[in-house]
């Protein structure tokens, strides 16, 4: 497989459920990214690990803790999610400061319920 | 307080006629642009960039304006085709691209009617 691939496309999770959303690339980047797409807002960055090492938190709640094993993977839990957390969560990848070849995945839809 | 700013959520055009697609910053640190171009059920994959010591770049059909004394870029397809019908977002960073940091817009929705 080639570029950002995210897993799983769609969610579906109870307020009270534990899931985990996976991003994976195989472009040799060693920076990666969680954004998080609501409907009618901007795209908002919530964390970039540059080499494993996470570099920005955007003052996001507790309720999503990622994890970054290794350059390739990185992986966003969730629990106690709220309902207005519901969107598109994408994860994207690049060299480390650098924007060129800043690659996004396909997203997975999340819905809180 | 948003940073980039797409004040239109939508545009509808015939094929074959020009898109223009309007942008604004209000961060005097930015000084990269680019646009991303994104198909429902896909994510955002770039399309064109502009660096502030320019105010033009064009690449085949896309061409991207920025005029910085008004912080302002708008984004021209010419001419639209409908499978240029997606949602455009506007992005921005400092640093000359050398920061991974890409702050986006809300996104427009572009409508190339047959």
């Amino acid at each position: 497989e080639t570029g950002v691939t995210q897993t799983p496309r769609h969610l579906v999770m109870g307020m009270t459920n534990k899931k985990s959303l996976k991003c994976e690339q195989h472009l040799g980047h060693n920076a990666m990214y969680w954004y998080k797409q609501s409907a009618k807002k901007p795209l908002e960055l919530m964390f970039v690990y540059n080499f494993k090492e996470q570099t920005e938190n955007n003052s996001v709640p507790s309720r999503f803790s990622p994890e970054c094993p290794n350059s390739s993977h990185l992986f966003l839990h969730l629990h106690t999610l709220q309902p207005e957390d519901s969107a598109l969560y994408l994860c994207a990848s690049s060299q480390p400061g650098a924007i060129y070849g800043y690659t996004f995945g396909s997203g997975t839809r999340l819905t809180v319920v | 307080d948003q940073q980039v700013k797409q004040n239109s959520p939508s545009l509808s055009v015939q094929e074959g006629r020009i898109s223009i697609l309007n942008c604004d910053y209000t961060n005097s640190m930015f000084d990269y642009f680019l646009w991303y171009k994104k198909y429902p059920a896909e994510g955002p994959t770039f399309l064109i960039s502009i660096s502030s010591i320019k105010d033009k770049n064009e690449d085949g059909r896309f061409t991207v304006f920025l005029n910085k004394s008004a912080k302002h870029l708008s984004l021209h397809i010419v001419p639209s085709q409908p499978g240029d019908s997606a949602v455009y977002f506007c992005a921005a960073t400092p640093f000359g691209g050398g920061s991974e940091k890409l702050v986006f817009g809300k996104g427009m929705k572009l409508t190339v009617n047959p």
